[in-house]
């Protein structure tokens, strides 16, 4: 069975600081992962994904995640956090491209 | 940038009423999905929708749930007599042929059941 594990429902940075959030998944196919940021009241936008090819992919708004297969993660990253940053995100797998399972979430607090 | 686009952004409904939510997915796309997030939870997915005809369901997707796609470019969500726990947003996505692209999901309408 395919899932995902986000490591920490709340995370809390500094601006100016590192965004780190984790995701853990399984799958028993290759999989295909995205990473989705929602904001208050609002739809999921699409932050990255890792389909095939370079691990370290690059999103929107500075964000990039790399794709470990040996330790079957995909944790996402942000050199440096910007209060607009704020917001809920959520790793998701799609096995074979198919249906997509989402994390639970993690949301991410930026303190001035 | 296409979108997909949900009406309405927010309905509200007595409990037991039928309700249609409503979807209109990117025009080339072939592949049509509900799902649903109850309020501080995760997404949950509901439906799969490929060729005119249901391609997975989640357990959550009983027989009071139906999709529709009735002409070229909506795509529906019916849930025949809601119950209180059917209160959360529900986003509708779709998806090209190609199984590496990334599903564009629309900003959701919030189901509200009194």
């Amino acid at each position: 069975a395919q899932s995902v594990t986000q490591l920490g429902s709340h995370v809390s940075v500094s601006e100016g600081a590192l965004v780190l959030l984790r995701c853990n998944y399984s799958s028993s196919v290759p999989p295909y992962l995205f990473w989705y940021v929602q904001y208050p009241n609002q739809g999921l936008q699409l932050l990255l994904k890792y389909t095939t090819g370079a691990t370290l992919v690059k999103g929107i708004n500075g964000f990039e995640a790399e794709f470990k297969k040996s330790e079957t993660s995909f944790h996402l990253t942000k050199p440096s956090a910007h209060m607009s940053d704020a917001a809920e995100y959520f790793c998701a797998v799609s096995p074979g491209g198919f249906k997509t399972i989402f994390g639970a979430g993690t949301r991410l607090f930026v303190k001035a | 940038e296409p979108e997909v686009t949900q009406t309405p952004s927010h309905q509200v409904t007595q409990m037991g009423q039928e309700v249609i939510l409503r979807c209109v997915p990117i025009s080339n796309h072939l592949y049509f999905y509900w799902y649903r997030q109850i309020l501080g939870q995760k997404v949950e997915f509901l439906v799969s929708f490929y060729n005119n005809e249901i391609s997975e369901k989640s357990e959550i997707f009983d027989d009071q749930f139906s999709v529709e796609r009735p002409d070229g470019s909506n795509f529906t969500l019916k849930i025949r007599s809601t119950k209180l726990e059917d209160s959360a947003m529900y986003f509708c996505a779709s998806r090209d042929r190609d199984n590496n692209q990334p599903q564009h999901f629309g900003d959701g309408t919030r189901l509200s059941i009194l």
